[in-house]
């Protein structure tokens, strides 16, 4: 019973182009989402996230987006480089913990 | 060096022996966390605390367990270990008004023969 689901395992994006991961999620109770990033070899790192009062949260190239009523968030990131090749999850806040989805590996190319 | 760390960054070992991955953090964090990660199943909670002496169990906990005698410290022992425990292990810390926001370790990746 997956509580936040990355349907797409991988994504491949021209660079300079957009490129937009998908996140579901099954519980209405969720109010705060988040995007972490991973390189091979590193822990993930904190990208961005986005509280539930808003649809939308920007920072420089990368901005979320969250449809509370379809329960879906997602990234997208303008334009794309080469160094926003890495897996990237979703993660929604629970009780005192994250629940992280599969992961979506994004290569850009060049 | 502030931050965390974590030890052993790989190990091999085999079925049925004990392996303890050791987890440091520096920044005086409340809450930490235990992952793990495996290809289709993304990052999956195996335990977490949220101050010293207070430890719970996450989605995955069985064959695993944790203590927490230290705030900065969190290890993470496999009492038994099993060959469907290799995996790469993630630690992570996070404050109390911002646990949401883990900072994660380097990893540690586990191989049962």
């Amino acid at each position: 019973d997956q509580q936040v689901k990355q349907n797409s395992p991988s994504l491949s994006v021209q660079e300079g182009r957009i490129s937009i991961l998908n996140c579901d999620y099954t519980n209405s109770m969720f109010d705060y989402f988040l995007w972490y990033k991973k390189y091979p070899a590193e822990g993930p790192t904190f990208l961005i996230s986005i509280s539930s009062i808003k649809d939308k949260n920007e920072d420089g190239r990368f901005t979320v987006f969250l449809n509370k009523s379809a329960k879906h968030l997602s990234l997208h990131i303008v334009p794309s480089q080469p160094g926003d090749s890495a897996v990237y999850f979703c993660a929604v806040q629970g009780a005192q913990k994250l629940v992280f989805g599969q992961g979506t590996r994004l290569t850009i190319n060049p | 060096d502030a931050g965390i760390t974590q030890s052993p960054r790989y190990k091999i070992t085999e079925t049925g022996r004990q392996v303890t991955l050791m987890c440091h953090q520096t920044w005086s964090h409340s809450y930490m966390f235990w992952y793990r990660q495996d290809l289709g199943h993304g990052l999956r909670l195996i335990y977490y605390s949220a101050a010293a002496d207070i430890t719970d169990k996450g989605e995955v906990p069985d064959g695993y367990v944790v203590s927490r005698s230290k705030t900065e410290n969190f290890p993470l022992t496999l009492e038994s270990a099993t060959r469907s425990q290799t995996s790469v292990y993630f630690c992570a810390s996070g404050g109390l008004d911002s646990y949401n926001e883990q900072f994660f370790g380097p990893g540690t990746r586990l191989t049962v023969l």
